[in-house]
């Protein structure tokens, strides 16, 4: 198994530009999540995903979207890039979900750092 | 709201020694912790969880002790390694989410 991958590792944007990060899982993951990092911030939730065809806003939603058609992808769109929006990126995905009958580990991917001019 | 306070920020300990980080969470509702380590430039890992029916639950040189009346857990490392030099964050689940408190770098000397 892959885990979770995440591409591109690495990307520079100019402000107003817009781009997709990428997450997949092989694990047959129901949840699925985006958090970015920043110093001193720990991580924090963008958006999150419980299953297929259901998404819900995290700590920091604004100027993200995302969207879950299959169970194996969680891309994150940015619409409008701004330089608040320098930071690292990791998906992550946990089986069952943090609710329900399991409490389950999250597997984060390797990150996405994203640089914004 | 649902918030997660971590301290300290920074922890020097020396090899051998047992280090401490703290955490106390604002819902009483939240049932799991989990605490995960990240080294430099790598992603966040799972290194030990509590459900809040557990008191405390050791894994080896790592423990993790939780307060559900004051809301707070710990996690308590000993006998310190160079290898346990990391980041560590501890978070608490919110219904659907996990809200992570801002992180302690652990410096262990040798």
């Amino acid at each position: 198994n892959a885990g979770v991958t995440q591409t591109p590792k690495f990307q520079v944007l100019k402000t107003g530009q817009s781009m997709t990060l990428q997450c997949a899982q092989d694990m047959n993951h129901e949840y699925m999540s985006w958090y970015r990092q920043d110093p001193g911030m720990g991580l924090r939730l963008i958006h999150y995903s419980v299953g297929a065809g259901i998404t819900d806003q995290g700590e920091v939603p604004n100027g993200y979207n995302v969207s879950r058609s299959t169970t194996e992808d969680f891309p994150l769109r940015l619409l409008s890039a701004a330089p608040s929006q320098t930071s690292v990126y990791f998906c992550a995905s946990s089986r069952g979900g943090t609710s329900g009958s399991g409490y389950n580990e999250q597997f984060f991917g390797p990150g996405t750092r994203l640089t914004v001019l | 709201g649902e918030n997660v306070e971590q301290h300290p920020s920074t922890l020097s300990v020396q090899e051998g020694d047992s280090a401490v980080i703290k955490c106390t969470y604002s819902d009483s509702a939240s049932n799991y912790f989990p605490w995960y380590k990240q080294e430099l430039g790598k992603r966040p890992q799972l290194i030990i969880d509590i459900r809040s029916n557990v008191g405390e639950k050791k894994d080896q040189r790592i423990a993790v002790t939780l307060n559900k009346t004051a809301k707070h857990f710990s996690l308590h490392i000993t006998e310190t390694q160079p290898e346990d030099s990391a980041v560590y964050f501890c978070a608490a689940r919110y219904g659907n989410k996990l809200v992570f408190g801002a992180g302690t770098i652990l410096r262990v000397k040798s």
